[in-house]
This record gives structure tokens, sequence and C-alpha cells, in this order.
């Protein structure tokens, strides 16, 4: 298996721009988590799908981020508008249950400027 | 509610000498999962252990090993023979065994190896 997939793995935009990130999990994993990482606020988990449905976003920032998982091979993590504060790595990461071990995507590096 | 405290913010070695990082976690649940996690340079994040709370025997997986202690709380990662490739962030992370919870990370230590 090819592991998680990110893309873009590096994004640079203006703020006020939109923003899409787009993740494929390991197949057969039932949950998919979005994490953002800085330096001032460490891992944070922003939201996770258990079998494409949403099950906890609260870790959300705002009404500006939104993400979704159509189906169980794809899901996106949508910033609109993007704001200099998104700037971050976003992980994506997947596993067999809420209780095994994630297995992280190579992450999209997020500059807003 | 649930924690994990990993007091350590960076630690240097020289290259062949023993280290350990400390994790301390928190939850008042029984039933439980702790993991630990590698950054390198590179950025990806890499799996190494997870250990539930009924297993308390420590593990060794060459040069790396785990001390689990339920009575300090604790989950403590030991380089023996430190290598420069083992130059990271380690990450320690804890989660429940409840449906819709999920995984709570340290804030990581930064392990800086010089040869």
């Amino acid at each position: 298996d090819a592991g998680v997939i990110q893309s873009p793995r590096h994004e640079v935009t203006e703020m006020g721009q939109e923003v899409t990130l787009r993740c494929k999990p390991i197949s057969g994993h039932d949950y998919l988590f979005w994490y953002r990482q800085t330096m001032m606020r460490g891992l944070e988990l922003l939201i996770y799908f258990n079998n494409n449905v949403p099950i906890d976003d609260s870790g959300m920032p705002e009404d500006r981020f939104s993400a979704k998982m159509p189906n169980a091979s794809f899901s996106t993590l949508k910033i609109q508008p993007s704001e200099p504060r998104d700037s971050a790595v976003y992980f994506c990461a997947s596993g067999p249950s809420s209780y095994n071990e994630q297995f992280f995507g190579p992450g999209t590096r997020l500059t807003v400027l | 509610a649930q924690k994990v405290t990993q007091a350590q913010t960076e630690i240097s070695v020289v290259e062949k000498e023993d280290v350990t990082l400390d994790c301390v976690y928190e939850t008042r649940d029984t039933t439980y999962y702790l993991f630990w996690y590698k950054q390198p340079p590179s950025g990806e994040l890499v799996f190494l252990i997870r250990r539930n709370s009924f297993d308390e025997q420590n593990e060794i997986s060459g040069r790396y090993s785990w001390n689990f202690q339920k009575s300090t709380s604790s989950f403590n990662f030991t380089i023996t023979a430190s290598q420069v490739v083992d130059s990271a962030v380690y990450f320690c992370a804890l989660i429940l065994n409840q449906a819709g919870t999920a995984l709570i990370f340290g804030k990581g230590t930064t392990l800086s190896v010089s040869s």
C-alpha cells in the first residue's frame, strides 16, 4: 500500500483565498483524522471521521474551516477565506479503529501571505 | 480530562550516549492506549509503539526500549547508544478505549544527537 497520500505537499496562497487540502487514506481504514501542527500549539486534532461520517469536529477553529469525506478513499479540508494565522502543516492520518495506531501522511505545508 | 505531558522540551546528547524521553499521562479511565511517534527533520510522523493499559511489560526493539509504569502514570522511552539519525521530535500520545475519543498528543521532545 502507498500509505496515506496528501496533496499538495506545499501551498502558498494569499490572504482571502480559498485553500483545499486533499487526503487519500489507506484502503480499509475506517477512521480518518485531520491534524494541524504549529510551533505554538503543537499537534492539534481538527476533525475525524468514522466510515465517512464526521464524529468530532470540535477542533475545527472557525467556520472558515470545513471538512468532507464523500467516500472511503477521499477527504478534503477547506479553508475559506484563508488568513495568515492558518499557516501550518496539516496532516491527514488514517487507522483501522479509533484506538489503533494512526498512519500519517507526509503533510501539507500551508503558507498564507 | 486526559492529558499527556512531556516535560523535556529539548535534549542534546553526543552519539553513543543513552537517552531517556519522559512521558507522563493523566486519565481516570482504566482502559487506554499509549503511543510514541517520531517526527524526523523531513517532517513525517512515524509510528513507533502502541501499548495498552493492561500490559505493563517493558518492550525492547533494537536500541529502543519502553518502560510503562501505571503506578507513576509514565511511559518513558529510552534510546541506547544514540545515533545522529535518532535526531527528531518524539511525541507521546494517549487514547481511551471509547468510541468517539481521539488521540491526545504531548508537546513533543526535540532530541538532537551530535557526532
